[in-house]
């Protein structure tokens, strides 16, 4: 199984900065099968990140994905107050695995 | 409006079965692989098991494998969770999502509490 290991736990950072949250794999994601998906409380996760860099619809240019084999990165350019959430990896190249969430709150 | 509604989850007894569902409108339901997550009251997400297209192809966490069975109906744009032999460390909102670009859609869970 692959494990993913997300850093830090919390972020604290406040609106207009640059946020960057990473995720780490216990081994290679095959063909960069990394997703980011943002949760709210009470609410579903939200798709926001496939293939380790693509936007899923209707997702701001202000979210970007990178990385590729074990090491991946969200990278959120301007923090709006909408943005103040959990956020979550998945690998989905070897059945699927999720991080422990990172919790991007307001500073 | 594409969209996943799950029913089923309640109260239940160790030991105890439920079955979940999950239907499925605004798309081509048998274009698409399906799984079940789950996610524990104040914790985070956790695959449980996936379906392939047609039914054809099944995968399980450990956690829960050998207890529960999922399972799909094209015609009636539906997906199931059976869940037997449940254990208190069951208890979660349980969530259907589409595996279309890695999990695409979302149902809002159907919550399942496992307690004496």
């Amino acid at each position: 199984e692959i494990v993913l290991t997300q850093s830090p736990g919390t972020l604290s950072l406040s609106p207009g900065e640059r946020a960057t949250l990473s995720c780490r794999a216990s081994q290679s994601v095959s063909s960069s099968y990394l997703a980011w998906y943002q949760q709210k409380p009470g609410q579903a996760p939200r798709l926001l990140i496939y293939g380790a860099s693509s936007r899923a619809t209707g997702i701001p240019d202000r979210f970007s994905g990178s990385g590729s084999g074990t090491d991946f990165t969200l990278t959120i350019s301007r923090l709006e107050p909408e943005d103040f959430a959990v956020y979550y990896c998945q690998q989905y190249g070897s059945q699927y695995t999720f991080g422990q969430g990172t919790k991007l709150e307001i500073k | 409006e594409v969209q996943l509604v799950e029913s089923g989850g309640g109260v239940v007894r160790p030991g105890g079965s439920l079955r979940l569902s999950c239907a499925a409108s605004g798309f081509t339901f048998d274009d698409y692989g399906m799984s079940w997550v789950r996610q524990a009251p104040g914790k985070g997400l956790e695959w449980v098991s996936g379906i392939n297209w047609n039914g054809g192809s099944t995968g399980y966490a450990d956690s829960v494998k050998g207890r529960f069975t999922i399972s799909r109906d094209n015609a009636k744009n539906s997906l199931y969770l059976q869940m037997n032999s449940l254990r208190a460390e069951d208890t979660a909102l349980y969530h259907c999502a589409r595996a279309g670009h890695a999990f695409d859609i979302w149902g809002q869970g159907t919550m399942v509490t496992v307690s004496s």
